[in-house]
């Protein structure tokens, strides 16, 4: 079945790395992705790794992707508190012919102290 | 931002009444979708669109339709608004990005059925 699962809030003081996870069940998926979601707001794309690599950095963000254990995450460098918000993973399982079938996580609630 | 906007940004109504949600863009794009939020359930798909007079449903379909006469607009309707579909509406459309598919989200309708 498709079933995408995060913890639901992860709370770090300003400075500190964060590592928000993320479990998919379909291994076929081709794209993963993260969304950021501030209050109020719609969902941002922040970034999104294709399935044949394990790993991708794009400035402050790094994603990893373990298909062996269908796990994937997104480390944060250097936390500020605008990170504050809601983190969602997505992933487009196998059989999707024409469109995108993006199923999400129920969301990551991320607080940044000062 | 992809050029989506969405009307009415807020919306409260009574239950058994018909309610019309607008997504409108501006760049042309194929492919349009409509979601819901809840807490607890993340982003859940109600229906899509691949082209003008081309629709097909999500998986959480019941109680929607949908129109699409122009490229630009895709409303979502609520035949007769229930309780259960107080959320918060968003809009999407996706595009291909360096391989990869991606979607761009507008900044929501939030709504109440009292």
């Amino acid at each position: 079945g498709e079933d995408v699962e995060q913890s639901l809030f992860l709370s770090v003081r300003e400075g500190d790395s964060s590592v928000i996870n993320c479990t998919y069940t379909d291994s076929s998926s081709t794209y993963l992705y993260w969304y950021k979601q501030e209050p109020g707001a719609g969902l941002q794309l922040l970034t999104y790794i294709f399935s044949n690599m394990d790993m991708k950095q794009d400035q402050r963000l790094t994603v990893l992707l373990n298909k062996k254990d269908k796990h994937l995450s997104l480390r944060i460098a250097d936390t500020q508190t605008g990170d504050s918000a809601i983190y969602f993973c997505a992933e487009i399982p196998s059989g999707n012919t024409g469109f995108q079938k993006l199923v999400f996580g129920t969301g990551t609630r991320l607080l940044v102290s000062p | 931002d992809a050029g989506i906007t969405q009307s009415p940004r807020h919306k409260v109504t009574e239950t058994g009444t018909p309610v019309t949600l607008r997504c409108h863009q501006t760049e042309n794009h194929r492919y349009m979708y409509w979601y819901r939020q809840d807490p607890g359930h993340g982003l859940r798909l109600i229906h899509y669109s691949y082209g003008v007079k081309d629709t097909d449903k999500g998986e959480v379909s019941d109680g929607y339709s949908v129109s699409r006469s122009k490229t630009e607009d895709f409303l979502l309707t609520l035949e007769s608004a229930t309780s259960s579909q107080t959320s918060v509406y968003f809009c999407a459309i996706s595009e291909s990005e360096g391989g990869a598919d991606t979607q761009y989200f507008g900044p929501g309708t939030r709504l109440t059925v009292l």
